[in-house]
């Protein structure tokens, strides 16, 4: 298994942009995680789905953020309009019951 | 309410000294804990869970559930060590993890 895939890896855009962040979870795995990673706050758990449903979107700083899982194999991270306080990295995880999580090599995104 | 205390930012120690790194959790139930580890600029990787009792290149943590306490311990830090550290908690299986804010290991020669 190729582990968690995220894409880009890197993304540059200009503040007012739509972004579309992108995950491909291991397969079999229940349960995926949008993280935010900054150096002022650490790790933030964005939202969470369970078998493709949202469980808990709390940690969705606002409305300009959103998530879907149209399937159990894809998820993706937008937001619009992008904003400079966005940049960070952000992380997409899976998991299954009783398992600790798999993270991907998140994607680094600066808006200028 | 749930909650992943890392007393310390930042911890500093010179190669082959012991290292113990701090988590304090709150949970009125039964936790599942885990330590996972970040390498400059790389993904999180997990390291240790607290119910496998394993050793992971030299690290080891024991739950206290009397402190709540999951420290995690090595006798001789090496220099590949220094990475982030975070200690997570997980309230019921598979449901999400709650990181503590991490901790900075450095290792100096």
């Amino acid at each position: 298994d190729a582990g968690v895939i995220q894409s880009p890896r890197h993304e540059v855009t200009e503040m007012g942009q739509e972004v579309t962040l992108r995950c491909k979870p291991i397969s079999g795995h229940d349960y995926l995680f949008w993280y935010r990673q900054t150096m002022m706050r650490g790790l933030e758990l964005l939202i969470y789905f369970n078998n493709n449903v949202p469980i808990d979107d709390s940690g969705m700083p606002e409305d300009r953020f959103s998530a879907k899982m149209p399937n159990a194999s894809f998820s993706t991270l937008k937001i619009q309009p992008s904003e400079p306080r966005d940049s960070a990295v952000y992380f997409c995880a899976s998991s299954m019951p009783y398992y600790g999580y798999t993270f991907g090599s998140g994607t680094r995104l600066t808006v200028v | 309410a749930q909650r992943v205390t890392q007393p310390e930012k930042l911890l500093s120690v010179f190669k082959g000294a012991p290292v113990e790194l701090k988590c304090n959790y709150s949970y009125s139930g039964s936790p599942e804990l885990f330590w996972y580890v970040q390498y400059s600029r790389q993904r999180l990787q997990l390291l240790l869970r607290h119910i496998s009792r394993e050793s992971i290149k030299g690290f080891t943590a024991d739950l206290n559930k009397g402190e709540t306490s999951f420290h995690l311990k090595k006798p001789f830090a090496q220099e590949e060590d220094s990475a982030m550290y975070y200690c997570a908690l997980r309230n019921n299986q598979g449901g999400k993890l709650i990181f503590g804010q991490g901790t900075e290991l450095s290792v100096k020669p």
